[in-house]
């Protein structure tokens, strides 16, 4: 089974500033998708970014990056001029691609990083 | 257009009744889940719907939770004889198909009393 491990329960950004949130997983397959969501205290879960395994090149969309290391399993999400609209929690999650595989089609998530911007 | 809709968007209950919660999904997805968000488990898979196939029960936690998917569209899941440990946000997502991003509702807040 595959795991999602976020380390950083809690990070602060200053607005402006840029914050890098870690995430690193645990699978055996070779093909897979992995995603950044953030929940504000809406707790509406909304998608900032997703990554397909097979792709070298980073995902970036606006300000949001990511730096996507395979061999490493790790996934970290970069966000530049951090914004107070920002502040919420942030989960990273795993999709298997195979059809065969028993999880294959949920997402498995990470514990989540909590982020506050401070003006 | 519109996104993925649940009602209601608070429930309190007392220990041991019944409650239903309803999820909408956007139009034109066919594959729908369902999960819960609790402070202890974090957010955990219970079950998947994709069109008219038989769905993927593996998360579901005992057999007091169950759920339905009418005419491909609406689903409800309901919880039997409740617990306080059942008291979490239930999510609930859809997608399109062939797509691997899952759309989420605002969820439903399940407080067991």
């Amino acid at each position: 089974a595959q795991t999602v491990t976020q380390s950083q329960p809690e990070m602060s950004v200053q607005e402006a500033e840029t914050v890098t949130l870690s995430c690193t997983y645990d699978t055996s397959e070779s093909d897979y998708y992995l995603f950044w969501y953030k929940q504000p205290p809406s707790r509406q879960m909304i998608l900032v970014i997703r990554q397909e395994a097979y792709k070298q090149q980073n995902a970036t969309e606006n300000r949001f990056s990511v730096n996507f290391q395979k061999a490493a399993k790790s996934f970290s999400l970069k966000i530049s001029d951090s914004q107070l609209g920002d502040a919420a929690m942030y989960f990273c999650a795993y999709r298997s691609t195979l059809i065969s595989s028993g999880s294959a089609r949920q997402l498995t998530f990470g514990s989540g990083t909590q982020l506050t911007v401070l003006p | 257009g519109a996104g993925v809709s649940q009602s209601p968007s608070n429930k309190v209950t007392e220990k041991g009744k019944d409650v239903e919660l309803r999820c909408d999904p956007i139009s034109g997805h066919t594959a729908l889940y369902w999960y819960r968000q609790s402070l202890g488990q974090g957010l955990e898979f219970l079950i998947y719907f994709q069109g008219n196939s038989a769905p993927d029960k593996s998360g579901l936690p005992s057999d007091r939770f169950s759920a339905e998917r009418t005419g491909g569209s609406v689903s409800t899941l309901t919880i039997q004889r409740t617990q306080q440990e059942d008291s979490a946000v239930y999510l609930c997502a859809s997608s399109y198909p062939g797509h691997y991003e899952q759309y989420f509702g605002p969820g439903t807040r399940l407080t067991v009393t």
